[in-house]
């Protein structure tokens, strides 16, 4: 079974800059979480998605948004980029049940300079 | 508010040795705790998950176990390995039926031939 994966794999932008993000999750999975990590902070969770609805939000501004769609894959976008926004972003997805087991793709590294 | 502490934050050891990796986190009142192993420049690998109703669980030469009343998890990892250096993390699920983690900040584990 294939596991997540994540497009693209490296990004570099310029502030002011929007970019979108794709995941798609594991066959079967319905729920996909999105984090921001990075070294200062750490993984920080930015929201989650299940059957298209987002569940939970994190504390971010607005300028971060997301959706999944009806196969479950997920985008998030970030507009008007700053200079903070660089970091590695981390989707995973789980089945959204009781269990809960979470499994994450490989990442995409945003650069914004 | 929940808060994952895991100190100390880097650990280099001989090959060989058994060792032991805390987690502690703040609210008991968690779903579950799971724990990562992330390679440098990577994405997140799932190592084990403990649903709140267990005290541990293995995998190889991997056991966890958690403590909810105390909040506390070990992560126990037998006859260490070069192949085991990574970082650590330790993340708990607070909300049944969500799919937010709040991760710890991570031990750096350096295992030396």
């Amino acid at each position: 079974k294939a596991g997540v994966t994540q497009t693209p794999r490296y990004l570099i932008k310029t502030r002011g800059q929007q970019v979108t993000l794709s995941c798609s999750p594991i066959s079967g999975h319905r729920s996909v979480s999105w984090y921001q990590q990075t070294p200062g902070q750490g993984l920080q969770f930015l929201f989650e998605y299940f059957s298209e609805t987002q569940r939970n939000k994190g504390n971010f501004p607005g300028r971060f948004s997301g959706r999944q769609f009806s196969n479950s894959r997920s985008e998030m976008n970030v507009s008007t980029l700053e200079l903070g926004d660089s970091a590695l972003y981390l989707c995973a997805s789980s089945l959204g049940g009781r269990i809960n087991e979470q499994f994450f793709g490989p990442g995409t590294r945003l650069t914004v300079l | 508010k929940q808060e994952v502490t895991q100190i100390p934050a880097a650990l280099s050891v001989p090959e060989g040795e058994n060792l032991v990796l805390n987690c502690s986190f703040t609210d008991s009142a968690i779903y579950n705790l799971q724990w990562f192993r992330q390679d440098p420049g990577k994405g997140l690998t799932s190592l084990l998950l403990i649903q709140s109703s267990q005290r541990e669980q293995t995998s190889g030469r991997l056991n966890a176990s958690l403590d909810k009343s105390s909040g506390r998890s070990t992560l126990y990892i037998a006859a260490s390995q070069p192949g085991d250096s990574a970082t650590y993390l330790c993340a708990v699920s607070t909300q049944g039926g969500s799919e937010k983690l709040v991760f710890g900040k991570g031990m750096k584990l350096t295992v030396n031939p």
